[in-house]
């Protein structure tokens, strides 16, 4: 099955640089990558996603890249704010099958 | 739109006790639902994906026993924690597939399972 791993498992960064989270996946069958915001106790809420079918997409501060080749995707959040502070998750699937979650990435935003 | 909800939020038991969960698509059907399991500053697992109208599939290792799921209709699906032991005390959150080119999941809030 899917292996996807997470890294770096916490990160903190001072308000209004940015932040980098990675993963990579095994399953070269796996064609769409979404990124989940999780704060503490509730659910988790999809930020930003991506298809196989192209390299990098945007959405205001938040950029995800992938790598099909080498099998890793990033999330990229720019001027970061203590709002972002939450687990981040990646996620990797293909087509009409389940996700498969990475280990997540605490991120705290310092003011 | 795509509103999932879970019912209980939480919930407290004593072992040997068996507990329901629902889960609930208010604006959608969903033709999949997913359980994941997620203990605390862990991911979350991949428990089972259910489908409306047939027998759920079971992830490697989680016992389909001990863990009934039941997907009766397009906006329901229930998971039944049977003779529930302190080990099995965790946030369970569902998820279900809105069936659009998104292949979006939407979480339902969790349930919190406390078993002592």
């Amino acid at each position: 099955g899917e292996n996807v791993e997470q890294h770096p498992s916490t990160l903190s960064v001072q308000e209004g640089d940015s932040a980098v989270i990675k993963c990579t996946y095994s399953d070269s069958a796996s064609n769409y990558f979404p990124w989940y915001k999780q704060e503490l106790g509730k659910r988790p809420q999809l930020i930003i996603d991506i298809r196989s079918n192209v390299g990098e997409k945007k959405d205001q501060r938040i950029a995800v890249t992938l790598n099909k080749t080498a099998k890793h995707f990033s999330l990229h959040i720019t001027e970061t704010q203590p709002e972002d502070s939450a687990v981040y998750f990646c996620a990797a699937s293909s087509t009409g099958n389940q996700f498969y979650f990475g280990t997540g990435t605490s991120l705290t935003v310092i003011p | 739109g795509a509103v999932v909800s879970q019912h209980p939020s939480w919930v407290i038991c004593k072992s040997g006790t068996s507990v329901k969960i629902e889960c609930r698509s208010l604006d959608f059907q969903a033709t999949t639902m997913f359980w994941y399991r997620q203990f605390p500053k862990q991911s979350l697992m991949l428990m089972a994906t259910s489908n409306e109208g047939s027998k759920a599939t079971y992830e490697q290792g989680v016992e389909k026993d001990k863990f009934l799921i039941n997907h009766a209709s397009l906006t329901l699906s229930t998971l039944t924690v049977t003779s529930a032991h302190p080990e099995d005390s965790s946030f369970y959150i569902c998820s279900a597939d809105a069936g659009t080119v998104e292949e979006t999941q939407y979480f339902g809030p969790g349930t919190r399972l406390l078993v002592l």
